[in-house]
């Protein structure tokens, strides 16, 4: 079975660009969350979608912002892209309502460096 | 806010030994979960714990929960190269089982041969 997929791998952009990356989850997984990973840092969390609906987010600028799609597909866009957002950017799926805790699976993520 | 503190940050041993890494925090979570997570890749579930007390074993590798669900710890025994990596520990709120994840900083592990 594939496990979490995103893309691009890697993405360089400048100053004031915008970018969007994409997800695709475990199948049978509904629920999708994407992470901030600054070098020496543990992931920060940045949104959570379950069903399409937005169910958390986390303490962002409104630069940032994502969606899901009917196929539990996710794409997550930053707007106005900073010096400070170069950074790992982790997707994670979980199947969300079938388990008492939250266990997510995370992809291999995608490398974004602002120059 | 809930937090959580890893320690040590850094361990450097020779391949052979033993080491234990600790995951503490004050608030109290529903389900801790450690990964590992190599340069520039995606973290990798190693294991979940959800009962206090609980100690789950992974070939060398022994994880607990603490009786209060508000600590655990990673134990490596005989510690071969392979096991370099960023390991970290992330929780689970109890108000939901599907909040989002809380991770600490992580313990980074050079075991060298």
């Amino acid at each position: 079975d594939a496990g979490v997929t995103q893309s691009p791998t890697h993405l360089i952009k400048t100053r004031g660009q915008h970018v969007t990356l994409r997800c695709s989850p475990i199948s049978g997984h509904k629920s999708v969350s994407w992470y901030q990973q600054v070098l020496g840092q543990g992931p920060q969390f940045i949104f959570q979608y379950y069903e399409k609906e937005e169910r958390g987010r986390g303490n962002f600028p409104d630069r940032f912002s994502a969606r899901q799609f009917p196929n539990y597909s996710s794409e997550l866009n930053v707007n106005a892209l900073l010096l400070g957002d170069s950074a790992l950017y982790l997707c994670a799926s979980s199947l969300a309502g079938a388990l008492p805790y939250n266990e997510q699976f995370f992809g291999p993520g995608t490398r974004l460096t602002v120059l | 806010t809930q937090l959580l503190e890893q320690s040590p940050q850094f361990l450097s041993i020779q391949e052979g030994e033993n080491l234990t890494v600790y995951c503490n925090s004050s608030s109290v979570f529903s389900s801790l979960q450690w990964y590992r997570q190599e340069p520039g890749e995606g973290p990798v579930l190693l294991v979940t714990v959800v009962t206090g007390g609980e100690v789950k074993k992974l070939k060398r590798l022994t994880f607990q929960f603490g009786d209060a669900r508000k600590d655990s710890s990673l134990h490596i025994t005989a510690a071969q190269p392979g096991d370099t990596g960023l390991y970290l520990c992330a929780g689970s709120s109890p108000d939901s089982g599907n909040t989002p994840l809380v991770f600490g900083k992580g313990t980074r592990l050079s075991v060298i041969a």
